[in-house]
């Protein structure tokens, strides 16, 4: 079974602060893992995805690296501002057994004070 | 624009009446999927779709059902909603497994 860890569950952090967001999960044979936010009341929006074979992705302020070994992804945010504040939600698709299952971690809700 | 839709997105009902909550995409995605969140649960999978005719059970598919006769609906089916089905209801699509998970906007269902 594969159990998805996200820490820390909240963060606060002033306006500016690079920070850094981690993501575990137990069974490393996964195909991708894929970093999403989520706004109050709202969907979850696709921020990165990074397949097995690689190593980091980036998107602007983002980065996301995985270390499938070590069942590590960590998603760095550069230069932080108060619109960055939302819940992050890390999903790892792996086999589940049988086809294709997406596995959630319970998020990191970030707050970025002005 | 490229979307996943849900409809309802609110819906508000009794102990047994069945519903059905509708899931379409325009982008000729294979896969589709249903997920649930719970607060402190998070969101968990409650069944997927590799592609037309081909559907399976995620985490926690007691209480649901759901049909893949066309390649862009996923309807989710609740015949005898219960209380503890009160929850948010996401749709999601993607190409496949490699791909990447495109989400609707969300159902928000009270079983009362």
């Amino acid at each position: 079974k594969q159990e998805v860890t996200q820490i820390p569950a909240a963060l606060s952090v002033p306006e500016g602060e690079n920070l850094v967001l981690n993501c575990s999960f137990t069974d490393s044979a996964i195909y991708n893992l894929q970093w999403f936010r989520q706004d109050p009341g709202k969907g979850l929006t696709s921020l990165l995805l990074i397949q097995s074979s690689q190593r980091e992705q980036t998107s602007g302020r983002l980065n996301a690296s995985l270390d499938k070994s070590s069942g590590r992804s960590t998603l760095y945010i550069a230069a932080s501002q108060p619109g960055d504040s939302a819940t992050y939600l890390c999903a790892v698709g792996w086999s589940g057994g049988s086809n294709y299952k997406l596995t959630f971690g319970k998020g990191t809700l970030l707050t970025v004070n002005p | 624009e490229a979307q996943v839709t849900q409809n309802p997105r609110y819906l508000i009902t009794v102990t047994g009446k069945k519903l059905t909550v509708t899931c379409s995409q325009n982008m000729n995605h294979e896969y589709m999927s249903w997920y649930r969140q719970d607060p402190g649960l998070g969101l968990r999978q409650i069944y997927y779709s590799m592609n037309v005719e081909v559907t399976d059970k995620g985490d926690v598919p007691e209480g649901y059902k759901v049909s893949r006769k066309e390649k862009r609906n996923f309807p989710l089916i609740l015949e005898s909603p219960s209380p503890n089905q009160t929850s948010l209801y996401f749709c999601a699509s993607s190409f496949g497994r490699f791909y990447e998970q495109y989400f609707g906007p969300g159902t928000r269902l009270t079983v009362t």
